[in-house]
């Protein structure tokens, strides 16, 4: 079946080192995003990135759809950058739906 | 800024209960959605909705069905709340046509004892 999957499930970095996170799909989308969860549990759009690449601030992500996978590349990281990454996937033929992978869990430290 | 807001933060109910989750969007948007989290799993849909009156079945519905009467509000009930249903649940929103404005709620930690 389709499926979405992460990696790695956890990292420890300490401030200001810099990550990078992964996501494989199994099949062709036509929507990938990637989110964040907050210590509170609030989920946040990161970004909307079917394909290329998009930069904001710190974080920049990278989806290269042909080899059905994505990277999230976290630079200088910050205490504040703790919580869980998750990317979702729009697989074509699959109305709106996303489908989650199970999350990368970050814990930056001082 | 779209909001989605869950009428509880966090519920506890006893086995066998009926419980309502509520979950209203104030943007308009066509798609509603019910997900549950749980460790280690990620994020599994419930059910969804692309307009009123309409649902769909996610990837796990069973114990779960959902009402939504009104564009803004979509419900959902656990008919007979059993212990393995202990789990955040989370609901979204989006347009039809932009999947890209996924926005979700705060999420209803709920315990069944």
């Amino acid at each position: 079946g389709i499926q979405v999957e992460q990696s790695p499930p956890d990292l420890i970095l300490q401030e200001g080192a810099n990550s990078t996170l992964r996501c494989n799909f199994s099949d062709s989308v036509n929507n990938l995003q990637w989110f964040h969860q907050n210590p509170w549990g609030q989920l946040i759009n990161l970004f909307y990135i079917p394909s290329g690449t998009k930069q904001n601030g710190r974080l920049s992500a990278t989806t290269v759809a042909t080899e059905r996978y994505s990277l999230l590349y976290i630079s200088s990281s910050q205490t504040t950058d703790s919580g869980v990454y998750f990317c979702a996937a729009r697989f074509t033929g699959t109305a709106s739906k996303l489908t989650f992978g199970t999350g990368t869990r970050l814990q930056v430290t001082l | 800024d779209v909001k989605v807001t869950q009428s509880s933060r966090y519920l506890v109910k006893r086995t066998g209960e009926k419980v309502f989750l509520e979950c209203v969007q104030d943007m308009d948007h066509e798609n509603m959605f019910w997900y549950r989290q749980d460790p280690g799993l990620g994020l599994r849909l419930i059910y969804f909705s692309y307009d009123v009156k309409m649902k769909e079945k996610g990837d796990i519905p069973e114990g779960y069905s959902v009402s939504r009467e009104k564009k803004e509000r979509f419900s959902l009930i656990l008919e007979s709340a059993s212990t393995n249903q202990t789990s955040m649940y989370l609901c979204a929103s989006s347009f039809e046509d932009r999947v890209r404005g996924y926005t979700f709620g705060s999420g209803t930690r709920l315990t069944v004892v």
